[in-house]
C-alpha cells in the first residue's frame, strides 16, 4: 500500500525568510510522480509543483524549490522569501501509473509578518 | 476557462436525509474522484471514476453512492446511512493514465447537519 506521511502538523516561518515542509512516502514502485498542493483559507486546492521519480534533478518553481531524496523516499517542500500569501495548508501527494492519487494528512503554515 | 465546478458552496442535511452534491468540469478529463476532508485528516477518498458508467470505491465509501452517466458529471450523494456527514467535500479531475498530471479540484461544498 502507499501511503504519504507529513509529520509537521504546523510550522511558522518569519516574513522573507525560508521554510521546509517535509513529506516521506512509501512505495515499491520505481516510477511514480509527486506533488505539492496549497490550500489557502479559501479552501481551494492548488498545485504548487510536481516532480518526476525517474528525474534526478529537483524541481523548482519560482520561490519553490523541492529536496527529492528517492532512495530515503523523502520529497520535501522549500519555500524561499516567505509572503504572507504562503499561509496556507500543504499537502504532499503521490501518484503512480494508475489514476489513484495519496495524499498526506497537511501541513499548516503561518507566516509571521 | 475550463475548470470544476461544484455545487452548492453550503449544503444542510436534516436526519434521514439524502442530499446530492453536484460536480461538473468542462476539462475533457476522464477520472473523476470525490474526497472527504476533515481538520486534521487531510484528503480521505471516497469514490472515483476512471471512465463514463464505471467507479471504484475509495477509502471511505460507506454511507455515499456516485454515478457517471456523463463525461462531465460526478455528482455524490450522501445518504441517511452515513452519520457523520459533516466536512467538506472536494471534487476532483484528472487526465487518466497519464502519472505526470496532477488533479484539478473544485472549490468544494461544506456540508453540515440541522
Amino acid at each position: 500500500a502507499q501511503t504519504v506521511t507529513q509529520s509537521q502538523p504546523e510550522m511558522s516561518v518569519q516574513e522573507a525568510e525560508t521554510v521546509t515542509l517535509s513529506c516521506t512516502y512509501d512505495t515499491s514502485e520505481s516510477d511514480y510522480y509527486l506533488f505539492w498542493y496549497k490550500q489557502p483559507p479559501s479552501r481551494q486546492m492548488i498545485l504548487v509543483i510536481r516532480q518526476e521519480a525517474y528525474k534526478q534533478q529537483n524541481a523548482t518553481e519560482n520561490r519553490f524549490s523541492v529536496n527529492f531524496q528517492k532512495a530515503a523516499k523523502s520529497f520535501s517542500l522549500k519555500i524561499s522569501d516567505s509572503q504572507l500569501g504562503d499561509a496556507a495548508m500543504y499537502f504532499c501527494a503521490y501518484r503512480r501509473g494508475g489514476n489513484q492519487f495519496y495524499f498526506g494528512t497537511g501541513t499548516s503554515l503561518t507566516v509571521i509578518p | 476557462d475550463g475548470g470544476i465546478t461544484q455545487s452548492p458552496k453550503y449544503l444542510f442535511r436534516k436526519e434521514g436525509q439524502n442530499v446530492t452534491l453536484s460536480c461538473e468540469q468542462n476539462l475533457n478529463h476522464d477520472a473523476m474522484y470525490w474526497y472527504r476532508q476533515d481538520p486534521g485528516q487531510g484528503l480521505r477518498l471516497i469514490y472515483y471514476s476512471q471512465i463514463v458508467n464505471d467507479f471504484q470505491k475509495g477509502d471511505i465509501a460507506e454511507g455515499y453512492s456516485v454515478s457517471r452517466e456523463k463525461k462531465e458529471s460526478f455528482p455524490l450523494t450522501v445518504t441517511s446511512a452515513q452519520k457523520n456527514p459533516t466536512a467538506f467535500y472536494l471534487c476532483a479531475s484528472s487526465i487518466a493514465h497519464a502519472s505526470n498530471q496532477p488533479q484539478h479540484f473544485g472549490d468544494g461544498t461544506r456540508l453540515s447537519i440541522l
